[in-house]
């Protein structure tokens, strides 16, 4: 079946570091791909996604390319700031279907802090 | 505005006890979701519903039931053959491939 693998948190970073968030997946046929983010006690924000191979996904200065050869959705951001502390979730979508259905699958989460 | 609103935020519920949660949308979404968050584990479906009157066991299914009898309504009894129920409970609609989350609902057991 369909499966997301993410690096284990947590990761902590000072003010203006670059982040790399690795996030790899298994699943039949061409999925699309998320990352959401969620803030403490709430529920999940779509943070960006891609749809097909080579589609780069990006919002808020977060960016992530899907790679079809590496089954590969890595999050990336330049210069993290204090308010991008918070829990993030790569996931898939689709592929092949399921009892005509389509689910949404989940890696495990990566919480991240930014320290100032 | 349009949205998923989930209630109770937190719930606390003796052993032996059944509850529900309600989920609640004016999205006209089809398709409705329930999925589990445990620290470390990401989310995992309990079930979803791609139409009313119509439901699908998710990967943990067991010690939950769920209803379909509205478009708007895909509320979430926790039962209590569920042998550990503390965990936060989220909510979600789709359609196309957009995926809409509601806040969640904490759910103690004490």
């Amino acid at each position: 079946g369909n499966s997301v693998t993410q690096m284990e948190g947590p990761v902590t970073l000072s003010e203006e570091a670059f982040l790399t968030i690795n996030c790899t997946y298994t699943a039949t046929g061409y999925p699309s791909l998320f990352w959401y983010v969620q803030y403490p006690g709430e529920g999940l924000q779509l943070l960006l996604k891609a749809t097909k191979a080579d589609d780069k996904g990006s919002n808020k200065g977060f960016e992530a390319t899907y790679r079809k050869e590496t089954t590969s959705f890595h999050l990336e951001k330049g210069s993290v700031q204090v308010s991008d502390s918070a829990v993030y979730f790569c996931a898939l979508s689709g592929g092949a279907r399921i009892q005509g259905a389509q689910k949404l699958v989940f890696g495990q989460g990566t919480r991240l802090t930014i320290n100032p | 505005d349009g949205g998923i609103t989930q209630s109770p935020k937190y719930l606390f519920r003796k052993e032996g006890q059944n509850v529900t949660l309600s989920c609640e949308q004016n999205l006209n979404h089809d398709a409705m979701y329930w999925y589990r968050q445990d620290p470390g584990q990401g989310l995992r479906l309990i079930y979803y519903s791609q139409i009313v009157n119509d439901f699908q066991k998710g990967d943990i299914a067991e010690g939950y039931s769920v209803s379909r009898e509205k478009k708007e309504s895909f509320p979430l009894t926790v039962t209590s053959a569920q042998k550990n129920p503390t965990a936060f409970y989220l909510c979600a609609t789709r359609t196309g491939n957009g995926y809409t989350f509601g806040s969640g609902t904490r759910l103690t057991v004490v």
